[in-house]
């Protein structure tokens, strides 16, 4: 069965600090894992996908299969950071986590 | 419109009354999603449209949840029967194809009292 963990609901940094946001995956098929974003009072929306290994606002994930773990990573948090991060798993559907609260305090 | 757009924002109903959600999906986008989010929950997937099909409707939780999109563009979840229980943020998402990068509405908030 397809499953997402996010096993922290809110996570608080100070400003500059870096940053992981944990995300670990069950799925027997070849996953597609996403890091969706939602920003306060706007709507959700893609931050960044494991295939295309690419960095985003200065975040990066990578995907690693042995350990069943798609962690979000920064190496400096910004205030502007501050947001509801979303792990997703796209199997016959897709799947979300139920989300972790970051909170970059200045 | 430049995004995908959700009316009503926000809907109160009466339990046992019928609702109906709609979604206007960016223009040309032929992929098209519902999903439902409980508070303090990650959206939960309800029923995908592949153009004006139903490619997939397994996570629709009972018969009193029902989709269309009969044009292949705006689609409607309908809702019968409503139960305290279906309150949530209703949010739909379309993309361009199955398995592109998929862009959501602002939701619309069922609260059912």
């Amino acid at each position: 069965a397809q499953r997402v963990t996010q096993p922290e609901k809110l996570l608080s940094v100070f400003k500059g600090a870096p940053v992981e946001l944990k995300c670990n995956y069950s799925y027997s098929g070849s996953p597609e894992l996403f890091w969706y974003v939602q920003y306060s009072r706007q709507r959700l929306q893609l931050l960044l996908r494991h295939i295309s290994r690419e960095s985003i606002k200065g975040f990066t994930a990578d995907l690693n299969k042995g350990e069943t773990s798609f962690h979000l990573k920064k190496p400096f948090a910004q205030e502007e950071d501050s947001a509801m991060y979303y792990c997703a798993l796209r199997g016959p559907k897709t799947i979300f986590g139920a989300g972790t609260r970051l909170f970059v305090k200045a | 419109g430049a995004g995908v757009s959700q009316t009503p924002s926000n809907k109160v109903t009466e339990k046992g009354k019928y609702v109906e959600l709609r979604c206007d999906p960016i223009s040309g986008h032929t992929a098209l999603y519902w999903y439902r989010q409980s508070l303090g929950q990650g959206p939960e997937f309800l029923i995908y449209f592949q153009g004006t099909g139903a490619a997939d409707d397994s996570g629709l939780p009972n018969d009193r949840f029902f989709a269309v999109r009969p044009e292949g563009s705006v689609s409607t979840l309908k809702i019968q029967r409503t139960e305290r229980g279906d309150s949530a943020v209703y949010l739909c998402a379309s993309a361009l194809a199955e398995n592109t990068e998929a862009f959501f509405g602002q939701g619309t908030r069922l609260t059912v009292v």
